[in-house]
C-alpha cells in the first residue's frame, strides 16, 4: 500500500528560526512531490512542488528531495507566526493519483 | 493560477435533509474531481473520485448511495449528502485533477452542520 508518513507534531519553533518539516514515502517510483499548507478551518493551499533531487527555493521556503532515501522535506526560514498551520506532504506515485500524509502541525512561538 | 470554487461555503440543515455541494473549476477543464471529508483536527480523507461522463469511484467504507457524486461537465462536479445525519457534519473539500499535476487545486471547502 502506498503511504506517505509525517510526524503529526505539534512542532514548536521560535519566531525567526528555521522550521524543518519532514516526510517519507513508500512508492519508489513516485515522481512528483508537493507541500500544502492548511490553516485551521480552511482548505489546503499548494505552496511548493518538487520533481527532481536536490533543493528548490521559493522565498522563505525550500523543498528538499532525496529519491534514494524516499525523503522530502520543507524548510521555512525566518519563521513567522503566520506560518503556524498544518503542513501536508503529498506524493504523486502514478498518473492522476496523489497520496497525502496526515500533516504536521507547526506552531511558531512569538 | 487556476481556481476551484465551492458552493455553499457553509450549510446548516436538519437531520434527514439532503444537501448538494457544487465544485466548479473556473478557468480550466477538470476531467477529474476528488472529494474529501475532514473532521475537526483530523487529516483529509478521500471519499471518492469523479470523472467527467462516467461513474464515480468510491473509497472503501464510503456509501455510494449516501454520497451521490455527479460530474456532468468538465467544469462542474457535485456531491449530494442524502438524508444527512449529525455524524455527517464535517468539512467537505473538492480538489481538481486532470492535466498536469500542477492543476491540483483545492476548493475552499464546505462546512456542513447537521442538527
Amino acid at each position: 500500500q502506498k503511504e506517505v508518513e509525517q510526524n503529526s507534531g505539534p512542532l514548536s519553533v521560535p519566531e525567526g528560526a528555521i522550521a524543518s518539516l519532514n516526510c517519507t514515502y513508500s512508492d519508489r517510483g513516485s515522481q512528483s512531490f508537493f507541500w500544502y499548507r492548511q490553516y485551521s478551518g480552511k482548505s489546503p493551499e499548494l505552496i511548493m512542488s518538487i520533481y527532481s533531487n536536490g533543493d528548490k527555493e521559493d522565498g522563505r521556503f525550500t523543498a528538499q528531495l532525496n529519491k534514494a532515501s524516499q525523503y522530502v522535506s520543507l524548510l521555512i526560514r525566518d519563521s513567522q507566526p503566520s506560518d503556524s498551520a498544518t503542513y501536508l506532504c503529498a506524493v504523486n506515485p502514478e498518473e492522476r493519483v496523489i497520496i497525502f500524509g496526515k500533516g504536521t502541525r507547526l506552531h511558531i512561538l512569538p | 493560477g487556476a481556481v476551484v470554487s465551492q458552493h455553499p461555503s457553509r450549510v446548516i440543515c436538519k437531520s434527514g435533509t439532503s444537501v448538494k455541494i457544487e465544485c466548479r473549476s473556473l478557468d480550466f477543464q477538470a476531467t477529474t474531481m476528488f472529494w474529501y471529508r475532514q473532521f475537526p483536527k483530523q487529516s483529509l480523507m478521500l471519499m471518492a473520485t469523479s470523472n467527467e461522463g462516467s461513474k464515480a469511484t468510491y473509497e472503501q467504507g464510503v456509501e455510494k448511495d449516501k454520497f451521490l457524486i455527479n460530474h456532468a461537465s468538465l467544469t462542474l462536479s457535485t456531491l449530494t449528502v442524502t438524508s444527512a445525519h449529525p455524524e455527517d457534519s464535517s468539512f467537505y473539500i473538492c480538489r481538481s485533477g486532470g492535466g498536469g499535476t500542477d492543476t491540483q487545486y483545492f476548493g475552499p471547502g464546505t462546512r456542513l452542520t447537521v442538527l
